[in-house]
């Protein structure tokens, strides 16, 4: 089974802040990567898939970028609304595993 | 707007049985891959098992041999059926839609499942 990496697995940061989450892969994923948000007793929502591409609606302070084993998200300007905890997937291949997630908490 | 809805979660014993379901609305359970996800308290997400399009599955080897996906293509509802319960099992339970190699662009609510004696 493919492995994923997340890092760091919690952050505090301050509201404008840009903040960059990373996702590393056992081995090489081509851009089967995508990116969920995830807030208390809420399930996940999908943010980004192939690595890059943002979904219909999502804001654009969001982007994603990597290929092959390394990933990452940026947040370009922290909103209030974006303190959660971001969760990566792989889809190259069955199960579909995630990474271990990362906390992003208010300083 | 595509929902998804999950149900039959609850307390059960450790070697019990339960039955989840997924009623879909706004998408056909046939014309996609339907994935269960689950979440133990406190920690992270989990991927359990997949149903294709075309009928096949695939399981995680933690529930393999004890947890079988199904659909109801008249009822629109996707199933997960769970046996011989452990306590590590004990978990929100989530349905989701994938699209295939790219996520899982809908999900349920999510069911608890709490297996202890």
């Amino acid at each position: 089974d493919i492995q994923l990496t997340q890092s760091p697995s919690f952050l505090s940061a301050s509201v404008g802040d840009r903040v960059t989450i990373t996702c590393r892969a056992s081995q090489g994923i081509s851009s089967y990567l995508a990116w969920y948000q995830q807030k208390p007793g809420k399930a996940p929502k999908f943010l980004i898939y192939g690595a890059s591409t943002l979904r219909s609606g999502v804001p654009s302070r969001f982007s994603g970028s990597g290929s092959g084993t390394e990933f990452t998200l940026t947040i370009s300007s922290l909103q209030p609304e974006d303190f959660a905890t971001y969760f990566c997937q792989q889809l190259d291949s069955y199960p579909g595993t995630f990474g271990g997630g990362t906390k992003v908490e208010i300083k | 707007e595509v929902q998804l809805v999950e149900s039959g979660g609850g307390l059960i014993q450790p070697g019990g049985s339960l039955r989840l379901s997924c009623a879909v609305s706004g998408s056909n359970v046939n014309s996609n891959y339907m994935t269960w996800v689950r979440q133990a308290p406190g920690k992270g997400l989990e991927w359990v098992s997949v149903l294709y399009r075309a009928g096949g599955t695939y399981y995680a080897d933690s529930v393999k041999g004890r947890f079988t996906i199904s659909r109801d293509i008249s009822k629109n509802t996707v199933y997960l059926q769970m046996n011989n319960l452990r306590a590590d099992d004990t978990a929100v339970y989530y349905c989701a839609r994938e699209v295939v190699a790219s996520g899982l662009d809908y999900w349920g609510q999510g069911t608890l499942v709490t297996v202890s004696s």
